[in-house]
C-alpha cells in the first residue's frame, strides 16, 4: 500500500534560517506528490505539488523536486519567516489508490526572532 | 466561491449523544472526503464520495460512524452514540476529477465528547 515518512518533528528555527524538512514515500504505481501546510486554528492549505519525476513543485519561497530513484520529495525554504510556523503535511496519491491522499504524519515548524 | 465551508467550527457534546457534522463542498467538484485528525493518529481518511456515491468507507472506524452525501452540495458525517476518543478535528475536502489537481479543505469541526 502506499504510504508516505515524514520526518519528526517539532523543528524550531531562527528567523532566516535554511529549512528542510524530509519526505520519503512508498506508493504503487507513480504517485502525485504535494505538501501541505496547516496555520494554527485553520484547515489545510496546499503549499505545492509535483506530478512527474524531476518536477520542482514551488510557491512562496518553498520548494521541492520529486526523486524517483529515492522516493522522496523534501521541502526546502532558503530563509524562513515567524509567519512560516505552521504544520507542515507531505502527501500523495495513485491513480490506484482510489484518489484518495495519503498523508505523513506532519512536522511542525516553529520559527523564532 | 467561499470554499469548503463546515459547519459547526466547534462541538462539545455529551457521550452517548448523537453528533452531526455538515460540509459544503466547492461548487463542481466532484470528489468529497471526510478526514478526522488527532495527535495520535494523525491524519485519517474516513470515507470519500465521487458523484454523491460512497466509493470507499474503509477507514469508517466503527458503525457509530455513517456518512451521506445526499446531493453535490451538501454531506453529513453523524456518529451515534459519541464517545469520548472521537474527541478530534474533523475536515472535509473536495476536488474537481482531473487527477492532478488538488483537494482544497475546509477549516475543520473540533469534536469535544465529555
Amino acid at each position: 500500500g502506499n504510504s508516505v515518512t515524514q520526518m519528526e518533528g517539532p523543528v524550531t528555527l531562527s528567523e532566516e534560517a535554511f529549512l528542510t524538512i524530509n519526505c520519503t514515500y512508498t506508493a504503487t504505481g507513480y504517485p502525485s506528490l504535494f505538501w501541505y501546510v496547516q496555520y494554527p486554528g485553520e484547515g489545510l492549505q496546499l503549499l505545492l505539488k509535483a506530478t512527474k519525476a524531476d518536477d520542482k513543485g514551488s510557491n512562496k519561497g518553498f520548494e521541492a523536486t520529486y526523486r524517483k530513484e529515492t522516493t522522496s520529495f523534501h521541502l526546502e525554504k532558503g530563509s524562513v519567516q515567524v509567519s512560516d510556523s505552521a504544520v507542515y503535511f507531505c502527501a500523495l496519491r495513485t491513480a490506484g489508490g482510489g484518489n484518495k491522499l495519503t498523508f505523513g504524519t506532519g512536522t511542525q515548524l516553529k520559527v523564532e526572532l | 466561491d467561499a470554499g469548503v465551508i463546515q459547519s459547526p467550527r466547534h462541538e462539545v457534546t455529551e457521550m452517548g449523544q448523537e453528533v452531526t457534522l455538515r460540509c459544503k463542498p466547492i461548487s463542481g467538484h466532484d470528489y468529497l472526503f471526510w478526514y478526522r485528525q488527532t495527535m495520535m493518529r494523525g491524519l485519517e481518511l474516513l470515507i470519500y464520495f465521487n458523484n454523491n456515491v460512497p466509493i470507499d468507507d474503509s477507514g469508517m472506524p466503527e458503525d457509530r460512524f455513517s456518512a451521506k452525501m445526499p446531493n453535490a452540495s451538501f454531506s453529513t458525517l453523524k456518529i451515534q452514540p459519541s464517545e469520548p476518543r472521537d474527541s478530534a478535528v474533523y475536515f472535509c475536502a473536495s476536488r474537481p476529477s482531473s487527477m492532478n489537481t488538488e483537494a482544497f479543505f475546509g477549516q475543520g469541526t473540533r469534536l469535544t465528547v465529555v
